[in-house]
């Protein structure tokens, strides 16, 4: 079936320096991927979303391509602040529009 | 814009209790989810529906029923609480590939 895979589940970075956080997918359907973040206490809100292999899309800095070949979807940002601290999500969405999300990587960035 | 409302907002149950949550939604969207977030951890999925009337499993459906009576709520029904359970119970809702939730009902129980 469908799947979600984020390697990482916590991630400790100072603020400033790079990130990647790594997402792979398993599907049997054209794939839709998404990333959410998650600030404490809040609802999961759309960070990005994709279903065009090979092209990056971005928002607020945030930054991930699509990549078919390698069933992938990693998210990036090229300087870490410390508001970007939260939780952050993959998903896939499924024939049905069933949204599969990956277990989450917690983001803490620090000073 | 549209609005996800998920009430009670916090839910302290005992344990063999049977709890309902309840969600509304007013995007008029015809599939809404019910996702079960524990502590620091990803969203699993409990139950969904394409439409009203309409309910499907998830991974998690086990120990839980789901009511969509009408478009525009989902209830979740807890069957039987387990001791010492906490969890963020999240709902949310969809229209193609676009999906909203709400701030979620936070479950303890003693």
């Amino acid at each position: 079936g469908d799947s979600v895979t984020q390697t990482e589940g916590l991630v400790t970075l100072t603020k400033g320096l790079p990130v990647m956080l790594n997402c792979t997918y398993q599907t049997t359907y054209s794939p839709f991927l998404f990333w959410y973040v998650q600030h404490l206490n809040e609802a999961p809100k759309l960070l990005l979303k994709s279903s065009t292999d090979n092209k990056r899309t971005e928002h607020q800095g945030f930054y991930a391509t699509l990549h078919k070949s390698s069933s992938s979807f990693h998210l990036q940002k090229s300087s870490v602040q410390l508001s970007d601290s939260a939780l952050y999500f993959c998903a896939l969405v499924s024939n049905y529009n069933v949204l599969y999300f990956g277990s989450g990587t917690k983001l803490t960035v620090e000073p | 814009g549209g609005i996800i409302t998920q009430t009670p907002k916090f839910l302290i149950g005992q344990e063999g209790q049977k709890l309902t949550l309840k969600c509304q939604q007013n995007f008029n969207h015809d599939t809404m989810y019910w996702y079960r977030q524990d502590s620091g951890k990803g969203l699993r999925l409990i139950y969904y529906s394409i439409t009203e009337n309409d309910l499907q499993k998830g991974d998690l459906s086990e120990g839980y029923d789901a009511s969509r009576e009408k478009k525009s709520s989902f209830s979740l029904t807890v069957t039987s609480a387990q001791k010492n359970e906490m969890a963020v119970f999240l709902c949310a809702s969809s229209i193609r590939t676009e999906v909203f939730f709400g701030k979620g009902t936070r479950l303890t129980v003693v």
